[in-house]
């Protein structure tokens, strides 16, 4: 079993919608979690980070950690067409990333 | 500059030939990652390099993998013998001090034929 499990997609929604992606843990010394928004061809860039259960609120995205049930969600409000990337979630408990496979997601115009 | 610079972008190689990769990190940043994304495999972390620390080479595959970072800056990451298998990006990523600082260059896509 991996660490870091995430579903692949792909997933498409129309531009507008709110989309919602998850990610849950098996490692309980996790205790940062990230985004990274990877368009093709790029490296990850790292949209949003956090250090405790609860939301965080950026612009039109949302993170959210559940440390009780391992469970991370990225939402986000108002999908663009720009939006349309794989996106990443990421755990350390120390110096290293562990990221989960990513999810492909198509904002459709 | 601004960013990671990781160069070539692009590399085809024979099997069984050597092949090394650079990575120019940001200026000042610490510490350095190399990290290889295959298809739908997501990353998966190879070494790491923290000052003068010896690195922690716990993710490298095989003693084919090797990577050096001289004088805490400019990184190779070397693959001996390559296999077909090791065709993949190679993504290197630097940061200061926190852990979520990573910033990551746009990777090498290495294919080996």
């Amino acid at each position: 079993q991996k660490e870091v499990e995430q579903d692949p997609g792909p997933l498409s929604v129309p531009e507008g919608a709110i989309v919602s992606l998850n990610c849950t843990y098996s490692n309980s010394a996790f205790q940062y979690f990230m985004w990274y928004r990877q368009y093709s061809r790029k490296g990850p860039e790292l949209l949003m980070y956090t250090y405790s259960s609860g939301n965080k609120e950026d612009g039109r995205f949302t993170a959210q950690v559940d440390k009780s049930s391992k469970y991370i969600s990225l939402f986000i409000r108002d999908s663009q067409p720009s939006d349309s990337a794989t996106y990443l979630c990421a755990m350390s408990a120390s110096e290293k990333l562990t990221f989960g496979t990513g999810t492909r997601l198509t904002i459709i115009p | 500059g601004a960013g990671v610079s990781q160069s070539p972008s692009n590399k085809v190689t024979e099997k069984g030939k050597d092949v090394e990769l650079r990575c120019d990190p940001i200026s000042g940043h610490t510490a350095l990652y190399w990290y290889r994304q295959s298809l739908g495999q997501g990353l998966e972390f190879l070494i790491y390099f923290q000052g003068n620390s010896a690195p922690d080479k716990s993710g490298l595959p095989s003693d084919r993998f090797s990577a050096e970072r001289t004088g805490g800056s400019v990184s190779t990451l070397t693959i001996q013998r390559t296999q077909q298998e090791d065709s993949a990006v190679y993504l290197c990523a630097s940061r200061p001090g926190q852990v979520y600082g990573y910033t990551f260059g746009s990777g090498t896509r290495l294919t080996v034929v």
